[in-house]
């Protein structure tokens, strides 16, 4: 059965530090999201993205956020300059039709220090 | 202030009993999901609901949209020790294509 992956699944970071997070979709999916889960609370809504642009962002994603699809496979969310409370489970989705069906990766778990 | 309240927030109940959980909120939804995420793992999407007062059933569990696409609701029948985890609704507004809400999730633990 087809399924989003993500690399790395632990990532740890200082302070500062630019980080990429990586996300191979399901192939034959056309909407891409980004969300993240800080330790015991909701998941938060980063980013869409569809057609190689970004079709909706929420108020944490700012300046200091990036997502890229560089190839046909890879989704990637880039981080600036991390600070401490970036520390979360970052999980990448996809859809097929972007409405009614969401598959959710395992997540990378980004530590910064 | 949470755009979708989940309820309860925690549940302990022995194997074999019934229970409904809650999702609300004031705003109209195009579409709510529900899910189940273990510890440690990216969310499982169990249905999703699009019509208002639309019921689906997967095996023992029953999922209900209200009329108004405000509310859903999820209930199993019998719940079994495997139905252990954490239960989360997430909708899409009717006017905000491609945005997804979550609610703060549901901990129920099934004692056998």
């Amino acid at each position: 059965e087809p399924e989003v992956t993500q690399t790395p699944s632990h990532q740890v970071t200082q302070m500062g530090q630019e980080v990429i997070l990586r996300c191979v979709p399901i192939s034959n999916h056309l909407y891409f999201y980004w969300y993240r889960q800080i330790l015991g609370q909701k998941v938060e809504f980063l980013v869409s993205f569809y057609n190689n642009e970004i079709s909706e962002k929420s108020e944490i994603f700012d300046d200091q956020f990036s997502v890229e699809r560089p190839d046909g496979s890879n989704f990637t969310l880039k981080i600036r300059s991390t600070k401490l409370e970036d520390s979360a489970m970052y999980f990448c989705a996809s859809s097929w039709d972007g409405r009614y069906e969401q598959y959710f990766g395992p997540g990378t778990r980004l530590t910064v220090t | 202030t949470q755009l979708l309240e989940q309820s309860p927030q925690f549940l302990s109940i022995q194997e074999g009993e019934n229970l409904t959980v809650y999702c609300n909120s004031s705003s109209v939804f195009s579409s709510l999901q529900w899910y189940r995420q273990e510890p440690g793992e990216g969310p499982v999407l169990l249905v999703t609901v699009v019509t208002g007062g639309e019921v689906k059933k997967l095996k023992r569990l029953t999922f209900q949209f209200g009329d108004a696409r405000k509310d859903s609701s999820l209930h199993i029948t019998a719940a079994q020790p495997g139905d252990t985890g954490l239960y989360l609704c997430a909708g899409e507004l009717k006017d905000n294509f491609n945005k997804f809400y979550f609610g703060s999730g549901t901990k129920l633990n099934v004692k056998p």
